[in-house]
């Protein structure tokens, strides 16, 4: 009964070589977001889509990228990881966006946990 | 800036003993508080929110969260914790007309039997 799935849970790359994180929900929500969380740390969002609305966040390097094809499915690409980018990558959605208009609880994928080589 | 602490990197308990996870918070305007568990390997769930209304919170799992305006606390509580509750804990904050989910850096929480 999975809702939000991170495909794969662990990834190894290469310093520099584009790498695809992938997420799918079977929740129908309109909103996706993509976390970075590195170790010992607090996740720090990157970016969100509202339906097919992108948002980036003002400080997530231009590196991070994404795409949003359809309701289900919501990817993070990387275009040239380094080192500085081995983190866990959580993928979270919740039906709406902004608090007023219900239900805003952000669900959360098990994570993809990047290493880079 | 909106910012959240979590003071304890880790909390140890006994099984049936009280638990507290400790958080507070700093937002401009009414803050809107949340807090999430992680078990490994496992993304986050959610465990309960305070918007608006009775400061008493309570959420999943027997757990309850107290919001206290002026000391800008929102502590996790438990009166009787289990070993399954060992977990890591975040708690989080979002003020009213943004988007973002601002994390503390989590609380380990380690109940021994």
């Amino acid at each position: 009964d999975a809702m939000v799935i991170q495909n794969p849970r662990y990834q190894v790359t290469q310093f520099g070589k584009p790498v695809t994180l992938s997420c799918s929900q079977t929740l129908n929500h309109n909103v996706m977001y993509w976390y970075q969380q590195k170790s010992s740390q607090a996740p720090k969002l990157l970016f969100h889509y509202y339906d097919k609305d992108f948002n980036n966040e003002a400080d997530t390097p231009d590196n991070f990228q994404s795409r949003r094809p359809n309701t289900s499915f919501c990817f993070l690409d990387i275009r040239s990881p380094g080192l500085g980018d081995a983190a866990m990558y959580l993928c979270a959605t919740s039906r709406d966006l902004f608090l007023g208009q219900g239900s805003h609880e952000q669900y959360f994928g098990p994570g993809t946990r990047l290493t880079v080589t | 800036a909106q910012s959240v602490a979590q003071p304890e990197d880790q909390v140890n308990v006994a099984e049936g003993n009280p638990l507290t996870v400790k958080c507070t918070y700093s937002v401009s305007g009414n803050p809107y508080l949340f807090w999430y568990v992680q078990y490994p390997n496992r993304g986050l769930q959610f465990l309960l929110k305070y918007i608006t209304g009775d400061n008493l919170v309570k959420g999943s799992y027997g757990f309850e969260a107290e919001f206290n305006k002026s000391q800008t606390s929102f502590h996790l509580k438990k009166p009787s914790a289990l070993v399954s509750d060992s977990a890591l804990y975040f708690c989080a904050v979002r003020e009213q007309a943004g988007t973002a989910l601002i994390f503390g850096k989590g609380t380990t929480l380690s109940v021994s039997s």
